[in-house]
């Protein structure tokens, strides 16, 4: 089965750190862009980072620079992300999705949550 | 706040035809992609390009768009349809992708 499953979230203290994780099955992982996109509680969408298939292009929210690293293991068919210095407002969901072509998503995992507070 | 402007929240009866637009200046430059997205669920893609569909996504949703405005059509919207619709594309600068605040419909 083609899918996205997503990992790692929790309850952090504000100036904690998390790693996110994005375990793809189903489909040839190494050949796609893979991006995360986040969703605060009863918010929009927000888009986070994009990694390209090699790891040689890697790109970040221009708000989001500095506390987020994207990276991945195309042996282990996953996608990760970093998150350090976390805050309340980094509260959400986050989602890892797959770049079918350029700027478009066409398989979503589950999400995973993220709750920042002490 | 987005770059890209939808309308909060938007009605329709069952069996009619709702517009659900999405404006921004980028958009004269860039295509937009629409997400579905029912409650407690992931976004699921309706809409990229010109005007494709995915496969398994119903006839009766088309896209098109004018100038700085891309707009989602449901043609004959069914109960099945109510879900947050969200607009995407680079923005302005082409660096980044931004998402639109989102639809609400209710059928």
């Amino acid at each position: 089965e083609v899918q996205l499953v997503e990992s790692g979230g929790g309850l952090v203290k504000p100036g904690g750190s998390l790693r996110l994780s994005c375990a793809a099955s189903g489909f040839t992982f190494s050949t796609y862009t893979m991006n995360w996109v986040r969703q605060a509680p009863g918010k929009g969408l927000e888009w986070v980072s994009s990694i390209s298939s090699s790891s040689s292009y890697i790109y970040y929210a221009d708000s989001l620079k500095g506390r987020f690293t994207i990276s991945r293991d195309n042996a282990k068919n996953s996608l990760y992300l970093y998150i350090n210095t976390l805050r309340a407002e980094d509260t959400a969901i986050y989602y890892c999705a797959r770049e079918e072509v350029d700027d478009v998503f066409d398989l979503w995992g589950q999400g995973t949550m993220v709750t920042v507070s002490s | 706040s987005s770059e890209l402007t939808q309308d909060p929240a938007v009605s329709v009866a069952v069996g009619q035809t709702v517009r659900i637009t999405c404006q921004g200046d980028s958009l004269r430059i860039y295509y937009a992609t629409w997400y579905q997205q029912k409650p407690g669920q992931a976004p699921v893609l309706v809409i990229y390009g010109k005007r494709s569909r995915p496969s398994g996504i119903p006839d009766r949703f088309s896209g098109s768009s004018s100038g700085n405005t891309t707009s989602l059509t449901i043609t004959g919207a069914q109960a099945e349809d109510e879900a947050d619709y969200y607009c995407s594309s680079r923005d302005i600068s082409g660096n980044y992708l931004v998402f639109g605040g989102g639809t609400k419909l209710t059928v």
